[in-house]
């Protein structure tokens, strides 16, 4: 069965910090997508990243970073340099090749103070 | 604008009641799923389907309901038989195959959600 752990629920920084969300993974296949989503207090959830088992090549996108490592079943996102609007609970989420079914983490909720 | 769109915001229904939460979308998606969220829980996957008048349950989906009679529209049915119905409910909705890429995953686009409460 296809599980996704985010062990950190809540982490609290002051603005311009970085800051690391955790992401591990179980997943039998040899193929599998992962998936970030932020969640605003609206409630939307937004999505930010999706990674397939094959491309082990970390990516950056502004201030947002992944890194993947099979070897640890791992998919941790980091914020350089936080901002107040990065508030919000981030969540992780794993699918299988071909299915349509995401498994998701328990989220993990930021607070980035001013 | 595309999207999707729940409606109402906040929903508040009296205990052994019936209630229908409303999902639409105009992306032009095959598939749509509704999710539940509960604190500290994540998202869990309630009904999902692929296709008009199709669907499948998801993990948990006693005491739930839904209907798929046109691509756009996926309302979900909260019964009296769901014990716990107070929650946020998500619905979204993803291609049936792949945007981009040589990928073979699906992702989904989310509205900005329910929040019913039963008293």
């Amino acid at each position: 069965a296809q599980k996704v752990t985010q062990a950190q629920t809540e982490i609290s920084v002051v603005e311009k910090e970085d800051v690391t969300l955790d992401c591990v993974y179980e997943t039998r296949d040899t193929t599998y997508y992962l998936f970030w989503y932020k969640q605003p207090p609206s409630g939307e959830l937004v999505f930010l990243i999706r990674r397939n088992s094959f491309d082990e090549q970390n990516e950056i996108s502004g201030r947002y970073s992944w890194n993947f490592q099979k070897s640890t079943s791992s998919f941790n996102f980091t914020i350089t340099a936080s901002q107040v609007v990065d508030s919000a609970v981030y969540f992780c989420a794993l699918s299988e090749e071909y299915g349509n079914k995401l498994v998701f983490g328990a989220g993990t909720i930021l607070r980035v103070k001013s | 604008d595309g999207g999707i769109t729940q409606s109402p915001k906040y929903l508040f229904r009296k205990e052994g009641q019936n209630v229908t939460l409303s999902c639409e979308q105009n992306l032009n998606h095959d598939a749509m799923y509704w999710y539940r969220q509960d604190p500290g829980q994540g998202l869990r996957l309630i009904y999902y389907s692929q296709i008009v008048n199709d669907f499948q349950k998801g993990d948990i989906a006693e005491g739930y309901s839904v209907s798929r009679e046109k691509k756009e529209s996926f309302p979900l049915t909260v019964t009296s038989a769901q014990k716990n119905p107070t929650a946020f409910y998500l619905c979204a909705s993803s291609p049936l195959r792949p945007t981009s890429g040589r990928t073979n995953a699906y992702e989904q686009y989310f509205g900005p959600g329910t929040r019913l409460t039963v008293t």
